[in-house]
């Protein structure tokens, strides 16, 4: 089963602030990483580390660490931002291994 | 701009092996790690395992018995073998490129475009 813990599904209002947390005991040694995935598309890295967003993500999507929780942030939600969000990271074991979180279905209202 | 394109088999019958290759364009090997990533129907994804540039191999110990993935720098292509395929094994196969910064950070930068595969008799 996976390390990496996210809520099935989140709601927001159009333009208000939406935040998809994931909660594991790898966050306190690793960042956690964030995917976009719409239908029938490859996920997409939104933002990476303590403060990473690629190259052409809009500003809008920020990462933050507490303890064992990451949480995504986006604000000023937009339409076009409705998809599945994964977090990602390493396992807490030794041997270090990929893992990723349940995903959370962001509805835009 | 780095891309991975991929390709292998859409349809297995069960107990066959899966096959599928990931090419790189437009970045280096070195420095970095190259997965195989799957998604059954309406599911999570999972991740299966990586190669490194040296041709180090981590796998999820879930598929660990059945699995192969290999690194051929001359092409600029990895692979992923996966014997023993069974229905729970139909999935969307992504490649994807991670790399770990100061052993902290850790993301799946570029990803391919996705190989459905389906096992059924």
């Amino acid at each position: 089963s996976s390390e990496l813990t996210q809520d099935p599904a989140v709601s927001v209002a159009l333009g208000q602030t939406a935040r998809i947390t994931c909660q594991g005991p790898s966050l306190r040694s690793y960042y956690a990483s964030w995917y976009q995935q719409k239908p029938g598309q490859a996920p997409v890295l939104v933002t990476f580390g303590k403060y990473g967003r690629p190259s052409g993500i809009p500003d809008r999507f920020s990462g933050s660490t507490s303890g064992t929780t990451a949480s995504l942030t986006i604000t000023g939600t937009q339409a076009e931002d409705e998809a599945d969000y994964y977090c990602g990271s390493l396992d807490s074991s030794s041997d270090r291994l990929g893992v990723f979180g349940g995903g959370t279905k962001l509805t835009v209202l | 701009q780095v891309q991975l394109q991929q390709w292998g088999p859409g349809l297995l019958k069960p107990s066959e092996t899966l096959s599928l290759t990931c090419a790189v364009s437009g970045g280096s090997f070195s420095g970095y790690y190259w997965n195989w990533i799957r998604q059954p129907p309406g599911k999570r994804l999972e991740w299966i395992g990586e190669v490194s540039q040296s041709g180090s191999v981590k796998y999820n110990p879930s598929l660990k018995s059945r699995l192969n993935i290999s690194l051929d720098m001359s092409k600029n292509q990895f692979s992923l073998s996966l014997r023993s395929m069974t229905a729970a094994d139909t999935a969307m196969y992504y490649c994807a490129r991670s790399t770990i910064v100061l052993n902290l950070e850790y993301s799946f930068d570029y990803w391919g475009q996705g190989t459905l595969v389906t096992v059924s008799s």
